[in-house]
């Protein structure tokens, strides 16, 4: 089984500093991570993946991550937010074999402040 | 490609009632998911189908919910005799079935308030 854990449930930062989410995962397979953005009312958008190759991936809106297998890690950052960044964040793992359902994390509350 | 739609998108309704919910995916997506978010969690895995055939359904499926998707195109979450309990956010979500598969694409989600 598959498990994912955000570190954060609420993280405040200003508008044009840097931010980083943290998600740790756990699982006895391998799988391929995702990070979605939830805005309020809406469902949930992809940001980015990763799959293989390079551990560091890059996603729309200036995000991006790093996956760490050492670590079980894939922390999302964005070097300068803004106002239109304050969103819900998940983490979420799929397994490579037999892909069927996302495995997600609790949430991150991304609040921007002016 | 006009993305997976739902329908309603909000519904309210009374302790003990029946409620219907509609998914529309993505066109010649094979995969259709239904997931429940409560509020302040994450979205967690209700059931699955490929094409017509429902593979998979998570142990939160009990007796009174059941999933249909009876063209292999659209699908249909019903809720029956409905409690406090089920008020939550119902996300449908579709995927090609080769090729990507692992990549969910989601609809705007069925907000259901059980008073």
């Amino acid at each position: 089984a598959q498990s994912v854990t955000q570190l954060d449930s609420q993280v405040p930062v200003f508008e044009e500093a840097p931010v980083e989410l943290r998600c740790n995962y756990s699982s006895s397979v391998s799988v391929y991570l995702f990070w979605y953005v939830q805005y309020p009312n809406q469902g949930l958008q992809l940001l980015l993946k990763y799959l293989s190759g390079s551990t560091l991936v890059k996603g729309i809106n200036g995000f991006e991550a790093e996956f760490n297998k050492s670590q079980t890690s894939f922390h999302l950052r964005k070097p300068s937010v803004h106002i239109s960044d304050t969103a819900e964040y998940f983490c979420a793992v799929i397994r490579h074999q037999g892909a069927q359902k996302l495995v997600f994390g609790q949430g991150t509350r991304l609040t921007i402040n002016p | 490609d006009t993305g997976v739609s739902q329908d309603p998108r909000h519904k309210i309704t009374k302790r003990g009632q029946n409620v219907t919910f509609r998914c529309d995916p993505i066109s010649e997506h094979n995969r259709l998911y239904w997931y429940r978010q409560t509020l302040g969690q994450g979205p967690e895995f209700l059931t699955y189908f490929q094409n017509e055939a429902q593979l998979e359904k998570s142990r939160l499926l009990s007796d009174r919910f059941s999933a249909e998707r009876p063209k292999g195109s659209f699908s249909t979450l019903e809720i029956q005799r409905t409690e406090q309990g089920d008020s939550a956010m119902y996300l449908c979500a579709s995927s090609p079935f080769i090729d990507r598969e692992y990549e969910q694409y989601f609809g705007p989600g069925t907000r259901l308030t059980v008073t």
